[in-house]
């Protein structure tokens, strides 16, 4: 079974850090694409960053690029979310969702998130 | 403000069907890129209802349907049932930034 866990959300102040993980099983992690795509509450999903499967290929939303590193270890099944200079706009529940590609279309597979609050 | 627009609410009665539209562009659903379709369920992550524009994963119900048509796309939900009350969400690329997913604000489905 697909398992994808994030973890290490909380509360910090803006203009702090957090790092997100998320732990992968039940599948070959170093095959697949990843993102993270956040929640903030009430509101819509929005895509944060992705990573390819060999870290080759990034990218991020420009609400996030030069603030927020995305990386991940295949020897670990680790996916990771570096996040500086946090904002209050960046409260939201953070997921870690899988490339799920079926041909050639790839919709999300999704952890169940991790909650990042910012605020004084 | 999303990407892709959607309204914020839609509702009917158990039994009857409904449709959530989905409107991007030329830049992204008007590019040919696939529409994927969300189910949230209150206070759990999202899961795939709809992927590649009009495919349904095993396990989901032929009740729910898909399309897409130029610049838009569309869920359609035949005989509502209480358990489809959530909140859909649609999916898709846009060109204007390399590597990018774009989403709708989301729409929550109440079955009267």
């Amino acid at each position: 079974e697909v398992q994808l866990v994030e973890s290490g959300g909380g509360l910090v102040k803006p203009g702090g850090s957090l790092r997100l993980s998320c732990a992968a099983s039940g599948f070959t992690f170093s095959s697949f694409n990843m993102n993270w795509v956040r929640q903030a509450p009430g509101k819509g999903l929005e895509w944060v960053s992705s990573i390819s499967s060999s870290s080759s290929s990034i990218y991020y939303a420009d609400s996030v690029k030069g603030r927020f590193t995305i990386s991940r270890d295949n020897a670990k099944n680790s996916l990771y979310l570096q996040m500086n200079s946090l904002r209050a706009e960046d409260t939201a529940v953070y997921y870690c969702a899988r490339d799920d590609c079926i041909r050639t279309t790839c919709p999300l597979t999704w952890g169940q998130g991790t909650l990042v609050t910012v605020s004084s | 403000q999303s990407v892709l627009t959607q309204p914020p609410s839609v509702s009917g009665a158990p039994g009857q069907r409904v449709t959530i539209s989905c409107t991007g562009s030329s830049s992204n659903i008007g590019a040919g890129y696939d529409v994927h379709w969300y189910q949230q369920l209150p206070g759990t992550a999202p899961k795939v209802l709809i992927y590649g524009n009009n495919y349904r994963p095993s396990g989901v119900p032929d009740r729910f349907s898909g399309s897409k048509s130029g610049t838009s796309a569309s869920l359609a939900i035949s005989g509502l049932q209480a358990e489809d009350e959530a909140d859909y969400h649609c999916q898709s690329h846009d060109s204007s930034l390399s590597g990018s997913k774009v989403f709708g604000g989301g729409t929550r489905l109440t079955v009267l």
